[in-house]
Formats: C-alpha cells, structure tokens, sequence
C-alpha cells in the first residue's frame, strides 16, 4: 500500500533562511505524482510543486523546488528565502489508484522567525 | 475563476443528530474528492466522484456517511448519526480529471464539532 512519511513534527527558520522538509514515500506503482500542498491557520490547501515519477528534473516553482531522489523514495521541499508568510503546516502528498487518488502524510509544521 | 466552494463553514451539533455539507467544484472539473481532516493529521479521503459516478468510497463509513453528486456539478457529504470521532475539517477538492499530473484544487473547507 502506499504510504507518505514525514518526520519532522515541526520546524523552525530565521526570517531569509532556506528550509527543508522531509518526505519519503513507499508505492510499487512506477507511475506517480509527488505534490506538496501548504494549509495556513485559515485552513484551506494550497498547492505549491508538483514531482511526475518520470521527471528528470527536480521540479521548482519560484522560491519552492523539490528534491526529488527517486531511488531513496524521498521527494524533499525546500524553501529558499523564507518568509514570515511561510509559517503554515506544510503536507507531502502522493498519487495512489487506479483514480490516482492523493494520500497525505502528517504534515510538518514549519515557524518562521523574524 | 471561482474556487471550490463549500458551506458551511462551521457546524456544531450533537452526537446522533444529522448533518450535510456543500460543496461546489470549479466550473468543468469532472473530479471531486471529499476528504476528512481530524486535527494534527493529513486529510484522508472519504469519497472521489469521476463525473456522477463513484470511482474510490474505500474509506467512507458507509453506515454513517453517505454523498452524492448531482447532475455532475454540486455535492453533498452526509452525516446521520454523527458520533464524536466525527468532529474534524471536511475538505472538498475538485480537478480536471484523475491523471497522475492533476493538481486537485481545495474548498476553505467545514469545521464539524460534534458535541
């Protein structure tokens, strides 16, 4: 079955630091997707990258790449310059299913400070 | 373009009463997804609709919820009787469809207290 893993509970980084946050994944299927999705305290889901299996390259999206290392099954986020607006619960998500339905992990709760 | 929209926002009521939610997709999304978010965890998902029909209610409680989609567009979530272990963030979600590369695009969501 497959599961995503992340074991950082919380984090926290200086105001124009970069962070990462940890993810591994277990899946048997050789076609999936990796997100990552950000939830502030309002509460809505917010996309940020996406990891196709089959991508060669790590995917970035202004401030936000992706570390994708397909033979560890890890598919870390790293945010660079962090900002106050960054503080949030970050979730790690994969494709499963035939309907490729997402599975989350637990999320890590990141605190940026000033 | 519009979000998903959800309502309401919040809801408090009493084990063994009923509850149902709302949730309206972004225009010409066939895929929707109602998930279950209890407190500290990842969002888990109850039920995905591919148009008006159900293609994954592996994790609905069955006795308890129930959801439909009607005429492919709107949804609604059900819950008769609500138990305490209910109480938890219900999550709509809508996308273009189910290949692997489909962001799924999330409603603000309705907080459930159950009493």
């Amino acid at each position: 079955a497959q599961k995503i893993t992340q074991t950082q509970p919380g984090m926290f980084v200086q105001e124009k630091e970069a962070v990462t946050l940890d993810c591994t994944y277990d899946t048997s299927d050789q076609s999936y997707g990796l997100f990552w999705y950000k939830q502030p305290s309002s509460g809505e889901m917010i996309f940020l990258i996406y990891q196709g299996s089959y991508d060669e390259q790590n995917a970035t999206e202004g401030r936000y790449s992706l570390n994708f290392q397909k033979a560890r099954k890890s598919a870390n986020l790293v945010i660079s310059a962090s900002q106050l607006g960054d503080s949030a619960m970050y979730f790690c998500a994969m494709t499963a299913g035939g309907y490729n339905k997402l599975i989350f992990g637990a999320g890590t709760r990141l605190a940026v400070h000033p | 373009e519009a979000g998903v929209a959800q309502s309401p926002r919040y809801k408090i009521i009493e084990k063994r009463q009923s509850v149902a939610f709302w949730c309206n997709p972004i225009s010409g999304h066939a895929t929707l997804y109602w998930y279950q978010q209890i407190l500290g965890q990842g969002p888990k998902l109850l039920i995905q609709f591919q148009n008006n029909g159900v293609v994954d209610d592996s994790q609905l409680p069955k006795d308890r919820f129930s959801a439909e989609r009607l005429k492919g567009v709107d949804s609604t979530l059900k819950i008769q009787p609500a138990k305490l272990e209910d109480s938890a963030v219900y999550l709509c979600a809508s996308s273009l469809g189910t290949g692997i590369s489909y962001e799924q695009y999330f409603g603000p969501g309705t907080r459930l207290t159950v009493t």
